[in-house]
């Protein structure tokens, strides 16, 4: 069975600083993994995503996340942070093509100027 | 990207009728389209997985019967709450992978009963 845990349900960081949302997974194969931003009342859009290629994935708005097999993490980092960041992300796996996705409970991130 | 457009985007009903909500692949075919259920900040809840030409498959808990899924066609899958009550009011959001990888979502639908 496949689960992603993301630590912390908020988090809050001042306009410019590091942003760093933790993801934790847990899958008996190798997994696809995702995040996801949402922002009020749309749907879901990709940042990134890691397919067993490079294990540091750079996505979209200049986030970036590592895949570590060792610690089973997939923490999802931006070197700055922008007002415009501020919304819900979701951290996900799947483990084959066409199989669902097992999303974790996401994590709200305020943008504080 | 592809793109998974999503209509209505809200819909507000009587409690008791039914509202249909489709799930379209734009520019992809797609003989799987995912749907999920969304309470106030929280996760996203997979509800059934629509198969083009064949019956949904259902998640444990959720009523096939007041939850209505049909994959008519590669690029449509639609969604029907039948007799809806206040509890169904949620965000309902679409997906269908058009490749071995990534999801592409609709843009959701804000379902109020009442």
């Amino acid at each position: 069975a496949q689960s992603v845990t993301q630590l912390g349900s908020h988090v809050s960081v001042s306009e410019g600083a590091l942003v760093l949302l933790r993801c934790n997974y847990s899958s008996s194969v190798p997994p696809y993994l995702f995040w996801y931003v949402q922002y009020p009342n749309q749907g879901l859009q990709l940042l990134l995503k890691y397919t067993s290629a490079a294990t540091l994935v750079k996505g979209i708005n200049g986030f970036e996340a590592e895949f570590k097999k060792s610690e089973t993490s997939f923490h999802l980092t931006k070197p700055s942070a922008h007002m415009s960041d501020a919304a819900e992300y979701f951290c996900a796996v799947s483990v084959a093509p066409g199989n669902q996705f097992y999303f974790g409970t996401g994590t709200s991130l305020t943008v504080i100027p | 990207g592809a793109v998974v457009s999503q209509h209505p985007s809200w819909v507000i009903c009587k409690s008791g009728t039914s509202v249909k909500i489709e799930c379209r692949s734009l520019d992809f075919q797609a003989t799987t389209m995912f749907w999920y259920r969304q309470f106030p900040k929280q996760s996203l809840m997979l509800m059934a997985t629509s198969n083009e030409g064949s019956k949904a498959t259902y998640e444990q808990g959720v009523e096939k019967d007041k939850f209505l899924i049909n994959h008519a066609s590669l690029t449509l899958s639609t969604l029907t709450v039948t007799s809806a009550h206040p509890e169904d009011s949620s965000f309902y959001i679409c997906s269908a992978r058009p490749r071995d990888t990534e999801a592409f979502f609709g843009q959701g639908t804000r379902l109020t009963v009442v």
